[in-house]
Order: structure tokens, then sequence, then C-alpha cells
């Protein structure tokens, strides 16, 4: 059990938005740490979707968005799309402690 | 873009060692913290161990502190894990990344396919 709490499934409707949260505490979340979002399809690699809380690479669909209040992050999707479905898992490395750790991940469905 | 391709995978006997290597293409190697992420099967991820650029700086997850070494040799493009006293909850797909920034920061822009381990 990872110590930054995700939903296990969401899912959502082709053109709506969802919210996935990540859960933990202030030592993981806050002050100056970085924060991240992956994208995993099924047998694939994962792919960096969102860093630094809230930065997208070169790329990446403006569709996904971070953010953050309190310990908790957040990814939204806008405008859900087939290919949207996947897993996604949020990460964060601590400078304090120099150690990194994922979200267990969602399991995003779209009907 | 740059790649990266993970090798070394193999069945390994409980106790046994393994060396798996990431090989980067493209330049700037010895720019960017480099590390390994291993997802177990039906499971997600876990962030192993970050180096950074110059190798100076070198962290580890609790899981594996010990029985892994990460290394690199920037003249090559290469990342290596050694993976030594294995054990039965190490099998999984393992992947390196190639990371944002020169110190490690686990945030990995580009990642490899994966290599297979089964302990």
């Amino acid at each position: 059990q990872s110590v930054l709490t995700q939903p296990a499934s969401m899912s959502g409707s082709p053109g709506q938005s969802i919210t996935v949260s990540c859960t933990g505490t202030s030592r993981l979340l806050g002050g100056y740490n970085y924060i991240s979002w992956y994208q995993q399809h099924p047998g694939k690699a994962p792919k960096l979707l969102i860093y630094d809380i809230k930065k997208r690479p070169s790329g990446v669909s403006d569709r996904f968005s971070g953010s953050i209040s309190g310990n908790t992050a957040s990814l939204t999707i806008s405008g859900l799309q087939t290919e949207d479905e996947a897993d996604y898992y949020c990460s964060s490395y601590t400078t304090a402690t120099t150690s990194g750790v994922f979200g267990g991940g969602t399991r995003l469905t779209v009907l | 873009e740059v790649q990266l391709l993970e090798s070394g995978g193999d069945l390994a006997r409980p106790g046994g060692s393994l060396r798996l290597s990431c090989t980067a293409s493209g330049s700037y190697f010895s720019s960017y913290a480099m590390g390994w992420v291993r997802q177990a099967p039906g499971k997600g991820l876990e962030w192993l161990t970050g180096i950074s650029g110059d190798s100076d700086n070198i962290y580890y997850a609790d899981s594996v502190k010990g029985r892994f070494t990460v290394s690199r040799d920037n003249s090559k493009n290469t990342l290596f894990l050694h993976m030594s006293s294995l054990r039965v909850e190490d099998t999984a797909k393992y992947f390196c990344g190639r990371d944002l920034m020169f110190v490690p920061a686990a945030t990995f822009v580009f990642w490899g396919l994966g290599t297979s381990v089964t302990v």
C-alpha cells in the first residue's frame, strides 16, 4: 500500500472531465517536492504527463492539467477521449529524504 | 528524441545476482540524472534508485538499499543496476528513465520499454 493514496478506479464518458486525486502527508506533497503524473497504457512504458505539480512536457495535450491543494495533488483530464483509458500514477520526490514514491495508481475507464 | 533500451533481465534464483543495463541514444547523457523503476506483475510502479549525472548523488528506496547498486558509464551512455541477494518479491519488469534534471528528482521524461526479471 503506497503512502500516496489514489482511487483504485474511476470512469467517465467521452467529452466529460475527470479529476484523479493523490493524497499524502505534508512531508510528501508539501514544501519543495517534485510532484509528477504519469499515464501508462497496458503493456507500455509510463509517459510523463505533468511535472512540478502543473507543468506539461512538450507534446502533452493541454487537456491534462495538474494542481495541488493542501496535501492532495490532482490531475484533471478534460474532454475525455477513448485513448485516455489507461492507468494514472502520481509521484513525489522528496528532497528532504532524497527518495521517490509513486501512488498506487488509478485505472481510468472511458465508457 | 532520446531512446532508452534496457537489457539483462533474466530468470534468477533467490539469493542470486543479475546486472541490468540501460543504453541511451543521443547526446548529453551525462547532463541528466537517471533512475530505475520497477513494476511487479499486475501491480503499480515502484521507484528504486536515482543517480546524478556525475554519479556524485545516489539514492535508493529502502526496499533495495544494500542489495542493489546503481552506476553509470557516461563514456558509453549506459546506466547499470547490479542486483544481488535477489528475492522472489523482486520479480518485476524493470524500467530505466532519464530524469528532468542533473540531480535525481524522480521526474522521468524518457523511459525504456523495460526488461523482465523473474526470481
